[in-house]
């Protein structure tokens, strides 16, 4: 079947503008993770849904960013203000039950965000 | 709090030859462990986990890793290296003691080159 998809897969914002970044996951999977890999780091977990729920937020660096799953399937991360420090990697990966404390997470290909 | 540490930022191994990727980890609680591998423009990939149970992993691809709680390690192995196994390693630790925190925490990851 197919795996998490992420669009765009490229995006090339001027400092200011707001950027929307969609994660579809595998159909049914619950857990839904949003993770910022900076250039030679490994991921960094920003956001968790279960469901439709936003159980932590801790990860997001400011209040420019913000998160979304209304639906329990498709997630946006919205960026608002971009900064040249958000320049990175945004990541999404699923997994197929709840916390997915000890499951594998499924990645998709990633979003590369470009500010300049 | 979790943290996990790739020591090398990069390997080399001559094809043919067994591979070693080294990761070290901290905990409150006990480590749910995870291997991922990332190749280029493409998310990570699992590997392989350790959850409980025997100290020695199997996972895909012919890798394995070995959980040593003494010197809180989980050294990623593989007994013949391919070329195609070249690639950027990462591994990523949460504490089954950080109860209603979701984080993956990874490393910074170790790139392997595999020489033919």
């Amino acid at each position: 079947g197919a795996g998490v998809s992420q669009s765009p897969r490229y995006k090339v914002a001027k400092r200011g503008q707001d950027v929307a970044l969609r994660c579809d996951p595998i159909s049914g999977h619950v857990s839904l993770f949003w993770y910022q890999q900076a250039l030679g780091q490994g991921p960094e977990f920003l956001t968790y849904f279960q469901n439709e729920a936003q159980l932590d937020k801790s990860g997001l660096p400011s209040d420019r960013f913000f998160a979304e799953r209304p639906e329990g399937s498709v997630s946006t991360l919205k960026i608002q203000r971009t900064q040249q420090e958000d320049s990175a990697v945004y990541l999404c990966a699923s997994s197929l039950v709840t916390g997915g404390f000890f499951n594998e997470q499924f990645f998709g290909p990633g979003t590369r965000l470009t500010v300049l | 709090a979790q943290s996990v540490a790739q020591p090398e930022d990069q390997v080399n191994v001559a094809e043919g030859n067994p591979l070693t990727v080294k990761c070290t980890y901290s905990v409150s609680g006990n480590p749910y462990l995870f291997w991922y591998v990332q190749y280029p423009n493409r998310g990570l990939q699992f590997l392989l986990k350790y959850i409980t149970g025997d100290n020695l992993v199997k996972g895909s691809y012919g890798f394995e890793a070995e959980f040593n709680k003494s010197q809180t390690s989980f050294h990623l192995k593989k007994p013949s290296a391919l070329v195609s196994d070249s690639a950027l390693y990462f591994c990523a630790v949460r504490d089954d003691a950080g109860a209603g925190s979701y984080q993956l925490t990874f490393g910074k990851g170790t790139k392997l080159s595999v020489i033919p």
